[in-house]
């Protein structure tokens, strides 16, 4: 099984902060996935990598959302500046390739206020 | 891009029950995952069943790919079985994307 640490847990914020999600994984996967999930839309694929490469930047909402992977052990997302609506639960996942299981960490919820 | 649905949306249980959720894609897949969520948040793989039928447990999941579905039971349900059991598919097409459906909210009483 992977291992995903992500990290903070929780992030309150105020709008027009920058917010950096970040996501640790422990062991060797490939690809590397960043997910949203909101009441209203549910869970949606944000962007994700192959070998630290971003392959498929496509669900990022807004230009005011990145993401980097400089290294296999972490990766960030960023959002700024934040907005009220980007207020969910940003999950960060694993994979060995695209077409296998997917492994989640457990989270960062965000509250932009 | 590929449509997934999720049924029921809803679904309450007494403890011991047994249920059958489902899941339809609307075009052929190369990958299709159940994940359970819990009331904490925290999504748990449970099958990764393109085609066939897994057993784990008191769960089982079977798909038939050339029909587009796939059913996952829950037998001799127990109140930890509760929370949001998800379906996640990637198209088989160019696309290449990977679609969540919305969810069936289970909620097992005692």
């Amino acid at each position: 099984d992977a291992g995903v640490i992500q990290s903070p847990r929780h992030e309150v914020t105020e709008m027009g902060q920058e917010v950096t999600l970040r996501c640790k994984p422990i062991s060797g996967h490939d690809y590397l996935f960043w997910y949203r999930q909101t009441m209203m839309r549910g869970l949606e694929l944000l962007i994700y990598f192959n070998n630290n490469v971003p392959i498929d930047d496509s669900g990022m909402p807004e230009d005011r959302f990145s993401a980097k992977m400089p290294n296999a052990s972490f990766s960030t997302l960023k959002i700024q500046p934040s907005e009220p609506r980007d207020s969910a639960v940003y999950f960060c996942a694993l994979g060995q390739t695209l077409n296998t299981e997917a492994f989640f960490g457990q989270g960062t919820r965000l509250t932009v206020v | 891009g590929i449509q997934v649905e999720q049924s029921p949306p809803d679904l309450i249980l007494q403890e011991g029950a047994n249920s059958t959720l489902r899941c339809n894609f609307s075009d052929s897949v190369n990958n299709l995952q159940w994940f359970h969520q819990n009331p904490w948040g925290q999504l748990i793989n449970l099958f990764y069943i393109p085609s066939g039928t897994k057993q784990n447990g008191r769960l089982s999941a079977t798909t038939v790919a050339t029909e587009r579905y796939s059913l996952l039971y829950i037998s001799s349900s127990q109140t930890t079985d509760s929370g949001v059991y998800f379906c996640a598919v990637l198209d088989s097409g160019g696309y290449q994307k990977v679609t969540f459906g919305i969810g069936t909210k289970l909620q097992v009483i005692p």
